[in-house]
Formats: C-alpha cells, structure tokens, sequence
C-alpha cells in the first residue's frame, strides 16, 4: 500500500523558514517524481514544486520560486520542501504528492498544516 | 500560465442523477487534464487522467471527455459517496494549474 506522510508543520513568523519532510513507502521511491502541493484554507489547489526521480531537475511556480527548494533523499525514502522567507499568502495544507506520467498526481498524502502569522 | 476555467462553482443534485462538470482550458492543452475528488476533510484522489483514462479503483459511473479545449466530468449515477468537491487540473506546461473546484451537494 502506497503511504506518504507528512511532518515539519506549523505556526512562523512571517519571513522565517520552515522544512517539510515526507516519508514514502509502499513503492519503489526513487522510480517516481514527486511533487508538493498545496491548498490555503477554504481555497482551492495549488502546485508548488516537483523533482525528478533522481533529484536532478526541479520545478516551481514562479510564486515560490528562489524561496522554496524542494529535495529527496532516495535511501531514507523522504522528500523534503525547504521554505524560506515565508509570507502570510504561504498558510496552507502542503500535500506531499506522488507524479504518474507527467505532473499529475496519484497519490497524495494527508497534508500538513502551515501557518505563517505573526 | 494556463487558466483552467471551472464551471459550474456549486452544484445540488438528487440520487442516481447525472451529473456532468466542465473545465475549459485558455489553450491548447492537448490530453494533459486530470480531475480529482476532495472528499470533506480529506486529500484530493485522482478520478481521470489523460482526459477520459479512468485511475485504478475509481467507479465506472465516473467518465472523462474532451472537446477541443473543454473537458467534461460525468458522474452517471450520483451517489451519497459522490459528495465533495472536485477540481481539474492541466499538466501540460509550468505552472500546473488547477481549476477552481466544484462543490457537490446531495439536493
């Protein structure tokens, strides 16, 4: 059974950093892309950052870009989303999220909550 | 970016009604759409990907199609498991963006 779960989460200032990690099991990790995405309260979903299945290539929305860094660990089956210089527009759900043929995603775990208030 | 226009943004409906939600795309996204269900208070499940391919372990009663740049989502038989929200998604360019939602009630 595939699991993917989520830890790191919490109240921060605005403008400080949080990690988030998430811990895979149930497939070969380092056969897939992940993904994080993520859902302010009430709204609805957004794509924040994907790696390849090596940890070679990254992507992100310009949003996030040059403040979150996202990361793996292929032997500790854990993907990581370094958030820096984090905003009050950054509170949300963050969804670790795995990727099937292309940036679509089948599984997601059960979210952890951000948030960013001073 | 891409803007996924997601209609409609509520929807009441009875038992065994069906039940269809669009999304139409501001360009060619080729067959690079997915539809999720949202569940009240639980993560997002793939329901559709590729446009019409039904993900592993989702109802039948669940279709995916395509015409042009408008993508439908049709439930056949609504049932009270049917109740949530549901979102589209396109993955064919940076940043991957996702519809609005559609919030489902039983009416």
């Amino acid at each position: 059974e595939v699991q993917l779960v989520e830890t790191g989460g919490g109240l921060v200032q605005p403008g400080r950093s949080l990690k988030l990690s998430c811990v895979a099991s149930g497939f070969t990790f380092n056969n897939y892309w992940m993904s994080w995405t993520r859902q302010a309260p009430g709204k609805g979903l957004e794509w924040v950052a994907s790696i390849t299945n090596s940890g070679g290539s990254t992507y992100y929305p310009d949003s996030v870009k040059g403040r979150f860094t996202i990361s793996r660990d292929n032997a500790q089956n854990t993907l990581y989303l370094q958030m820096n210089s984090l905003r009050s527009e950054d509170t949300a759900t963050y969804y670790c999220t795995r990727e099937y043929g292309g940036p679509l995603f089948d599984y997601w775990g059960q979210g952890v909550m951000v948030t960013v208030s001073s | 970016d891409i803007q996924m226009t997601q209609s409609p943004a509520s929807l009441s409906a009875s038992l065994e009604e069906i039940v269809t939600i669009t999304c139409q795309a501001s360009q060619d996204i080729g067959n690079w759409l997915a539809w999720y269900q949202q569940k009240p208070g639980k993560s997002p499940q793939l329901l559709i990907y590729d446009a019409t391919s039904l993900a592993d372990g989702v109802p039948s009663r669940f279709s995916g199609s395509r015409s042009g740049t408008q993508y439908s989502l049709k439930i056949s038989r609504l049932q009270v498991e049917d109740i949530g929200s549901y979102y589209c998604q396109q993955a064919h360019s940076n940043p991957y963006t996702f519809g609005a939602g559609t919030k489902l009630e039983l009416k």
